[in-house]
């Protein structure tokens, strides 16, 4: 169980274009989800944390006009990067937060933005 | 804010040798620590879950303990094998991720 899937696993979009990424939990309900920014051989940089229902709450220096996160069920949430740059070609992962606050996470998008 | 060190930062073993990684809190008020792997270019695989009533956990050659008092938890591996080889991660219950360990362990 607690397996979470991420779609696009792969996206190339040209500068100036808005990109959506999904993430799902497919075996169980998470009202918490995270959506983390790595770059190369670097760890993960929490962007924000996503709450089913309500607004997501941005980390100092994530702009969130330009990631938009929406949860709108147990199981979904997106992130949308808008107006694409090559600065925001990375490699995005989301997790899921299940009981005990334990994290499950999804495989990644890589993003490459021309 | 609370920053997360791990040590070392890489670490290269021949293959049956036991091995310690460490991961440490600034913030050393830590009830809740999970400890995961990255291979390259995927997403995290939770290995352990250390929750607040508890110290430490096992899991088949793996154990992780979590000293609440000094912020500071080590993931032991028994006799590694080339599989192990990866990036290992550790966070907190903020969710702030460690610079990981990248283990090479060699045939």
């Amino acid at each position: 169980g607690a397996v979470v899937s991420q779609h696009p696993s792969r996206v190339i979009c040209k500068s100036g274009t808005s990109v959506k990424i999904e993430c799902r939990s497919l075996d169980f309900q998470a009202t918490t989800m995270f959506w983390y920014r790595q770059f190369p051989k670097k760890s993960l940089m929490l962007m924000a944390t996503s709450n089913e229902g309500s607004k997501a709450t941005y980390e100092q220096g994530v702009e969130k006009d330009k990631f938009l996160i929406n949860h709108a069920s147990l199981t979904l949430s997106t992130l949308t990067v808008t107006s694409a740059h090559p600065e925001d070609s990375s490699f995005y992962i989301c997790s899921a937060l299940r009981d005990f606050n334990e994290q499950f996470f999804g495989p990644g998008t890589r993003l490459t933005v021309l | 804010k609370q920053e997360v060190t791990q040590i070392p930062a890489a670490l290269s073993v021949p293959e049956g040798e036991n091995l310690v990684l460490n991961c440490s809190f600034t913030d050393s008020a830590i009830y809740n620590l999970q400890w995961f792997r990255q291979d390259p270019g995927k997403g995290l695989t939770s290995l352990l879950l250390i929750q607040s009533s508890q110290r430490e956990q096992t899991s088949g050659r793996l154990n992780a303990s979590l000293d609440k008092s000094s912020g500071r938890s080590t993931l032991y591996i028994a006799a590694s094998q080339p599989g192990d080889s990866a990036t290992y991660l550790c966070a907190g219950q903020n969710f702030v991720f460690g610079p990981g360990t990248r283990l090479s362990v060699l045939p």
